[in-house]
């Protein structure tokens, strides 16, 4: 299976900081198009996760441009340019190239 | 699109349940669905996964063999059909449509004597 390795695992972070997120892959996540099939979550307190970015690097409609995903062979960050206070949760990244699909352990970022 | 869990609960060890994921706004037949579940303190787990259109049905190793996702176009509803159930299947189960975009509330499954 396709191990995904996130870190750090807790990140306190200044509002209005940028913070980073780090999420290696066993595997390449390459397919035949080209894209890299690396998603990244946001999971809020008692709330389903919400996707932010899809095939590494594209971000889904309505989540704000503080949020960016970039992709070095098999290393994938998650960029925050500024934190804001709701943006405090679990963020998870998710490989969906290899069956079985796998996530990684999830980043908590709170504020400092 | 709206995705409504139901059907959780208590169950023995041993024991089986079924969920409900009652879909509006699509076509159910027409959409890849999957189950993904969250122990309590645990990361994300993709669970299982079918195909639009399609026979194709994928499952991750911890439930092949114990578990079935299926679908009803009659009732526009998705399923997810569990048998064996152990204490390490305690979660809250969450359908999700398509490539992760929509999900539902989630729906509880605690396993135990």
């Amino acid at each position: 299976d396709v191990v995904l390795t996130q870190s750090p695992l807790s990140l306190p972070v200044t509002l209005g900081q940028p913070a980073s997120i780090s999420c290696r892959s066993s595997q390449s996540l390459v397919y035949s198009d080209g894209y890299s099939y690396l998603t990244w979550f946001q999971e809020r307190p008692g709330q389903p996760p919400r996707r932010l970015i899809y095939q590494a690097s594209i971000r889904d409609s309505g989540v704000p441009d503080r949020f960016s995903g970039t992709e070095s062979g098999t290393d994938f960050t998650l960029k925050i340019s500024g934190v804001e206070a709701e943006d405090v949760g679990v963020y998870y990244c998710m490989q969906v190239r290899h069956w079985p699909w796998t996530f990684g352990q999830g980043t908590k970022v709170e504020i400092k | 699109v709206q995705l409504l869990e139901s059907g959780g609960g208590l169950v023995q060890p041993g024991g089986s349940l079924r969920l409900s994921c009652g879909v509006s706004g699509i076509n159910v037949m027409n959409s890849d669905m999957s189950w993904v579940r969250q122990a309590p303190g645990k990361r994300l787990e993709w669970v299982s996964y079918i195909q639009a259109s399609g026979p194709d049905t994928y499952y991750a190793d911890s439930v092949k063999g114990r578990f079935s996702i299926s679908r009803d176009a009659s009732k526009n509803t998705l399923y997810l059909q569990m048998s064996s159930l152990r204490a390490e299947d305690t979660a809250v189960y969450y359908c999700v449509q398509g490539h992760f975009i929509i999900w539902g509330q989630g729906t509880q499954v605690t396993v135990s004597s």
